[in-house]
């Protein structure tokens, strides 16, 4: 059965801390991995992942994925109380929809 | 504001009632999608829809019901529910189930509560 594993689950951090959150799955034909922010409600899409070892940036977030390891990073620089949220890593196929983690809950106090 | 919209945001409910939750996007996307959220649980995939056709029924009991009457709505009927079927139900969106690699765009959700 596929299933993708997030850590930690929840995080607290102080505002300008630089956090890493992690990624774990097991896709049978694996295609991409995609990293989501929950803030209130519906997801927000981040990054989507097909290739190794290529970091994709936007802002102060950025992902790498190791698709020997089977494993993905999200590191967030210079944290800010606005990223507060849930992360949502999600494993595709390309044929059968998301399979998402359980999210890590980020916490960023001033 | 996203190309996915879903009413009602709020719905309460007791388990003999039935209602029905909308699901409209904007986005020319050819699959739909239900999504279950409980707390603390994964995002649960409950219904796809693609070109219309349901494709996956994630083993979801009968008191939910999908209808898709075109590419851009979808619907889920609900009929003599449980409390534990209080969530935050999403549906999303995406251009073709069958792409090799594709991302799914969210609606805001609709905070079901069963008394």
């Amino acid at each position: 059965e596929d299933k993708v594993v997030q850590s930690p689950l929840s995080l607290v951090v102080h505002e300008g801390d630089t956090v890493t959150l992690n990624c774990s799955y097991e896709v049978t034909n694996f295609r991409s991995l995609l990293w989501y922010k929950q803030e209130k409600k519906a997801p927000t899409f981040l990054f989507m992942l097909t290739s190794s070892g290529i970091e994709k940036k936007s802002g102060r977030l950025s992902s790498i994925l190791d698709k020997k390891e089977l494993f993905s990073i999200l590191n967030i620089t210079a944290t800010q109380t606005g990223d507060s949220a849930v992360y949502l890593c999600a494993g595709s196929s390309g044929n059968t929809p998301l399979v998402f983690g359980k999210g890590t809950r980020l916490s960023v106090i001033a | 504001e996203t190309g996915v919209t879903q009413t009602p945001r709020h719905l309460v409910m007791g388990m003999t009632n039935k209602k029905s939750l909308k699901c409209e996007q904007h986005l020319g996307h050819n699959a739909m999608y239900w999504y279950k959220q409980s707390a603390k649980k994964p995002l649960e995939l409950m219904f796809v829809y693609n070109f219309k056709e349901q494709t996956e029924n994630n083993s979801v009991p009968s008191r939910f019901s999908p209808e898709c009457p075109n590419s851009s709505h979808l619907f889920l009927h609900l009929h003599t529910l449980q409390p534990e079927d209080s969530a935050l139900y999403l549906c999303a969106s995406s251009q073709d189930q069958g792409q090799a690699s594709y991302e799914q765009y969210f609606g805001p959700g609709t905070r079901l509560t069963v008394t």
